[in-house]
């Protein structure tokens, strides 16, 4: 039982370039969130899901796509990247909704030069 | 809006002392849930403790325990007995019930043997 995983777990981008951050959870469970987290501030949520083939839009959406095609797995995108997307990401997954325990994967540290 | 603060960026403890660690919040909503999350060096984030906030009963889980004052809007975390392992950022989080959470900026607490 992995839990949450995440990959890659380091990149470095040039801005204008594209990536995909994967998540990984094994627990089955319905919710998925996609946070950053920059120096001196607490996580934001960036996207979620509620289930498989949803999405919804978070607290600081601008420049990032995701996709839930499978149950297990949420994709994060960036489709130009900028600079200000420097930061580490972290995906979490809980089991009833927003007001359950989350079960966040180690991190994704993405710089942007 | 919602607004969480944690007024101590660092903390320093003796091992096997206790230590508290503060958070206060502000909001309009009658529910809601307030978490404490553990982030050790490792980088991923542990769920410490959860409180509901139309429970009048304190949560504790083992050695973490919460001082939870409604009225006041404070939402403490007291660790007691304090290990090498308990070092770490803890954060301080809500959410009413809506895919909006709101965490702390974290306080980074040292245990010093």
């Amino acid at each position: 039982n992995a839990g949450v995983t995440q990959t890659p777990k380091f990149r470095v981008l040039k801005t204008g370039q594209s990536m995909t951050l994967l998540c990984a959870q094994d627990m089955n469970h319905e919710y998925m969130y996609w946070y950053r987290q920059d120096p001196g501030m607490g996580l934001r949520l960036i996207h979620y899901s509620v289930g498989e083939g949803t999405t919804a839009k978070g607290e600081v959406p601008d420049g990032y796509n995701v996709s839930r095609l499978k149950k297990q797995n949420f994709l994060l995108g960036l489709e130009s990247a900028a600079p200000s997307q420097t930061s580490v990401y972290f995906c979490a997954s809980s089991a009833l909704g927003p007001t359950d325990t989350q079960y966040f994967g180690p991190g994704t540290r993405l710089t942007v030069l | 809006a919602q607004t969480v603060t944690q007024s101590q960026p660092e903390m320093s403890v003796q091992e096997a002392e206790t230590v508290t660690l503060s958070c206060t919040y502000d909001t309009s909503e009658s529910d809601y849930y307030l978490f404490w999350y553990k982030q050790p060096p490792s980088r991923q984030m542990i769920l410490v403790i959860r409180q509901e906030a139309y429970k009048q009963q304190n949560a504790t889980e083992n050695r973490f325990s919460v001082n939870f004052q409604k009225a006041a809007k404070s939402f403490s975390l007291k660790i007691s007995d304090s290990q090498l392992g308990d070092a770490a950022m803890y954060f301080c989080a809500y959410t009413s019930g809506t895919y909006k959470y709101i965490f702390g900026t974290g306080t980074r607490l040292k245990v010093l043997a």
